[in-house]
């Protein structure tokens, strides 16, 4: 498996433009966490996803950031209009629900994905 | 709901001698209990991890940590630091019964002198 895959991998852009995050989860994995770190904060959830369905998004800093997952294999972290605070490195992870079929029976570590380095100017 | 707490921000070692990084935890039920390193500009990648079954667990690159469920600890040791090894590290405690949420402790970062 090729991991947890996001793009872009660096996206710089301007104060007030919509930014778009992507991420494509372990197959089979049907847990989906969205995280930001900054040197100021460390690192923080943002939302996580169970079976597609939106579970806790309370560390969603506000209005500007949403995020969806259409089905079991993307999800997107949209931030609009986006400020220079926003910037950061946003990782995804994804992990199985203990208690399910397969190899993951048992296990819930997260595996994160290389992260996308956000700049906004 | 769970948290961690790692007890210092940095950590500084010669190479070749022992490194402990330390972690206390809060959990209202058995938690699961997990490090991950991050090396420079890296993502996160899981050292080790502790579900329930043996206490002491050894992970990658030589590192283990022991549960100590009275002590609510979670310390990570390696009995020779490397200059590999200079990364930041984090604590992190999930709860099943709490829907699988993961909170990470707020990192230890590692320097390594030669």
């Amino acid at each position: 498996d090729a991991g947890v895959i996001q793009s872009p991998r660096h996206e710089v852009t301007e104060m007030g433009q919509e930014v778009t995050l992507r991420c494509k989860p372990i197959s089979g994995h049907n847990s989906l966490f969205w995280y930001r770190q900054t040197m100021m904060r460390g690192l923080e959830l943002l939302i996580y996803f169970n079976n597609n369905v939106p579970i806790d998004d309370s560390g969603m800093p506000e209005d500007r950031f949403s995020a969806k997952m259409p089905n079991a294999s993307f999800s997107t972290l949209k931030i609009q209009p986006s400020e220079p605070r926003d910037s950061a490195v946003y990782f995804c992870a994804s992990s199985a629900i203990p208690g399910t079929s397969g190899p993951f029976l048992g296990y819930n570590e997260q595996f994160f994905g290389p992260g996308t380095r956000l700049t906004v100017l | 709901a769970q948290s961690v707490t790692q007890l210092d921000s940095h950590v500084s070692v010669s190479e070749g001698t022992p490194v402990l990084l330390r972690c206390n935890y809060s959990s209202s039920y058995s938690p699961s209990l997990f490090w991950y390193v991050q090396h420079p500009n890296k993502g996160l990648q899981l050292l080790l991890k502790y579900t329930s079954a043996a206490t002491l667990v050894k992970g990658i690159n030589g590192f283990e940590a022991e549960f100590k469920k009275s002590e609510t600890s979670f310390h990570l040791t390696k009995p020779s630091a490397h200059m590999s090894d200079a990364a930041e590290y984090f604590c992190v405690v999930s709860e099943k019964e709490n829907n699988n949420d993961m909170r990470f402790g707020a990192g230890t970062r590692l320097t390594v002198k030669p």
